[in-house]
């Protein structure tokens, strides 16, 4: 399996632009994860899907950030109008449904800068 | 108080020492519980799950405390290449389907072993 894919990998936007981020889960996982990565706030979760349904989107910090997952295969992350704050890694994450304690592959992230 | 704690360190450690680190969870919750290893500009990546019980892989220890909600990671004989950022993971205690999705990350704990 390719593993959890990102793309893209580097995304330099200017302020006000809108930006969308994609990823593709490994197949047969059912969760899918996305969470934003800064120094100062270290890992934060945004939003997380099962079965493509959004579960929790408390993380979503402001009505520019929205997700959608239209199949198991694909999700995007979508920044509208983006601002310099928004600047961080962008990871993706999947899991598979087990009895517990089931891991959590992530993506190589996008790294977003916004100018 | 945040839901992961965890002492950012660096820890700078000479090759061969022993080396503990702990987090505190403040959802009683919770129910499953991660070690995540991140390196430089990479994802992070499953280190090892913690059991109730306490668990070891080779020279890994991990370790939970449910009743003053915290987890440990023990690394022995440390190695150069165990340097990185060492995230400790929890859920959140919001149950879906039967099982808690979200994952939650701690800021993490840098790692900095040297010759």
């Amino acid at each position: 399996d390719a593993g959890v894919i990102q793309s893209p990998r580097h995304e330099v936007t200017e302020m006000g632009q809108e930006v969308t981020l994609r990823c593709k889960p490994i197949s047969g996982h059912d969760y899918l994860f996305w969470y934003r990565q800064t120094m100062m706030r270290g890992l934060e979760l945004l939003i997380y899907f099962n079965n493509n349904v959004p579960i929790d989107d408390s993380g979503m910090p402001e009505d520019r950030f929205s997700a959608k997952m239209p199949n198991a295969s694909f999700s995007t992350l979508k920044i509208q109008p983006s601002e310099p704050r928004d600047s961080a890694v962008y990871f993706c994450a999947s899991k598979r449904t087990g009895a517990r304690n089931t891991e959590a592959f992530f993506g190589q992230g996008t790294r977003l800068t916004v100018v | 108080r945040k839901e992961v704690e965890q002492d950012p360190g660096p820890f700078n450690v000479p090759e061969g020492a022993t080396v503990a680190f702990n987090c505190t969870y403040s959802n009683s919750a919770s129910q499953s519980f991660f070690w995540y290893r991140q390196d430089c500009r990479k994802e992070p990546k499953l280190l090892m799950s913690v059991y109730s019980s306490g668990n070891e892989d080779g020279r890994f220890t991990a370790q939970l405390n449910r009743a003053s909600q915290y987890i440990s990671l023990l690394i022995r004989d440390s190695k150069l290449s165990d340097s990185a950022t060492y995230l400790c993971v929890v859920t959140r205690g919001v149950n879906y389907g039967g099982s808690q999705g979200n994952l939650i990350f701690g800021k993490g704990t840098k790692l900095s072993v040297k010759p």
